[in-house]
Formats: C-alpha cells, sequence, structure tokens
C-alpha cells in the first residue's frame, strides 16, 4: 500500500514568486493535514481537512497560504506570493476517521525562499 | 506558547543501555500523547501513544510513561541501538480532534557503538 506522498520534495524560489505543494494521502483516509517545521523548530499545525472541507485551518500563517482539497483525494497549499520566512519543511499527514488514529506522515517537501 | 517541550535536544546514549526522552506539556485539556521518530530527510513515523487513562504503554523495546499530575511524559528504549538514532518529537492532542497534533521540538538521540 502507497504511503503518503508529497511533491515535489525541495523547492527553491525567489521571494514573490508562487509555489505549489502538492499531497497525495492514503487512499480512503478522510483526514488530512498540513503541517510546517521551519529551522529546527516544532512541526507545528496548519490545516486540516476532513473528505473535501476545511475542518480546522487555525495554524495557517495569513492569507498568503491557500489550501486546497480536491474531490477529497489529493490536496495542494499554495503560497502566494512567498516571502522569506516561508521557508521550511512542509509535511502532509493522513489519518483515517475516527478517534485518536495514528496520522501517516509524507516524506515533506523542503520550500527554500531566496 | 509551547505546549509541548522538550528541553533536552540531544542526547547521547551507548548501545545496549537505556535512552530515556523526556516531554512536558502545559495544557491539561491534552489527554492523548505520541512519540514520533524521524531520520533526515523522511518525515515523521509514528513510534508508540499512551491515552490519559493510562500510566504505561509499552511495545517492544518501547516504553512510554504518563504522570498527568506532572503533565511530563517519558520515552524509553531498552536497550538502544544504533539504528534507533535519530529525532524523537513528543506529539500531544485532544481526543475528539482527530490528528491535529501539537508537537515538541524533538530531542535527537545519538546511540553510539
Amino acid at each position: 500500500e502507497a504511503g503518503v506522498t508529497q511533491f515535489p520534495s525541495h523547492s527553491v524560489i525567489e521571494k514573490g514568486q508562487t509555489v505549489t505543494l502538492r499531497c497525495d494521502p492514503i487512499s480512503g483516509h478522510d483526514n488530512l493535514y498540513w503541517y510546517r517545521r521551519v529551522m529546527g523548530k516544532e512541526i507545528k499545525f496548519l490545516l486540516h481537512f476532513v473528505k473535501e472541507s476545511k475542518q480546522d485551518e487555525s495554524g495557517m500563517p495569513n492569507n498568503r497560504f491557500l489550501a486546497e482539497r480536491t474531490g477529497g483525494t489529493y490536496s495542494t497549499l499554495k503560497v502566494q506570493p512567498a516571502e522569506l520566512e516561508d521557508s521550511g519543511v512542509y509535511f502532509c499527514a493522513s489519518s483515517p476517521s475516527g478517534f485518536n488514529t495514528e496520522a501517516f506522515f509524507g516524506q515533506g517537501t523542503r520550500l527554500t525562499v531566496v | 506558547d509551547q505546549q509541548v517541550k522538550q528541553n533536552s535536544p540531544s542526547l547521547s546514549v551507548q548501545e545496549g543501555r537505556i535512552s530515556i526522552l523526556n516531554c512536558d506539556y502545559t495544557n491539561s485539556m491534552f489527554d492523548y500523547f505520541l512519540w514520533y521518530k524521524k531520520y533526515p530527510a523522511e518525515g515523521p513515523t509514528f513510534l508508540i501513544s499512551i491515552s490519559s487513562i493510562k500510566d504505561k504503554n509499552e511495545d517492544g523495546r518501547f516504553t512510554v510513561f504518563l504522570n498527568k499530575s506532572a503533565k511530563h511524559l517519558s520515552l524509553h528504549i531498552v536497550p538502544s541501538q544504533p539504528g534507533d538514532s535519530a529525532v524523537y518529537f513528543c506529539a500531544a492532542t485532544r481526543t475528539g480532534t482527530a490528528s491535529k497534533l501539537t508537537f515538541g521540538t524533538g530531542t535527537r538521540l545519538q546511540v553510539t557503538l
């Protein structure tokens, strides 16, 4: 069974440009999460989808970040325009429905804004 | 305001000995706790969890202890193996919030020969 897949694995863009990160969750997982880790700090929650609906987007830094989940399958996270402080590793995770279910993480996308 | 804290950024342990990784939390609403292990260039991998109704959970070489009154948990690895060298993240959540996790900053464990 395929795990959580993220694309690209690494992206270097200039300040002001747009970047779109993609996440393919484990098939059948209703829950999809985006997290971010900045420069060796804690991994921080960004948002949570249940199927195609945004359940919780309290962790989104500002309106330069836009997340979508098409048809409840894959998800994209767009940063527009990118700023230097957006650099970090963006993780996607998915979990099945139910309480206290284990979240499976992708390998992450390392975003560097120069 | 960091709600989950791992105060030791790194730990070095000899192979065969016990590794003890510590984690403290401040939010009393947290009732489910997890440990994740992370290798370089990989995503975190679930290791072990514990619910607040328990004070200990064991899985092979890994045991997690929870002290609710102290808002403290620890991960014990016995015996430690070189393959255990990784960054370990403590995470917490509230039942009913699925897997919206609050993570600590991680502890880098190095198991030496």
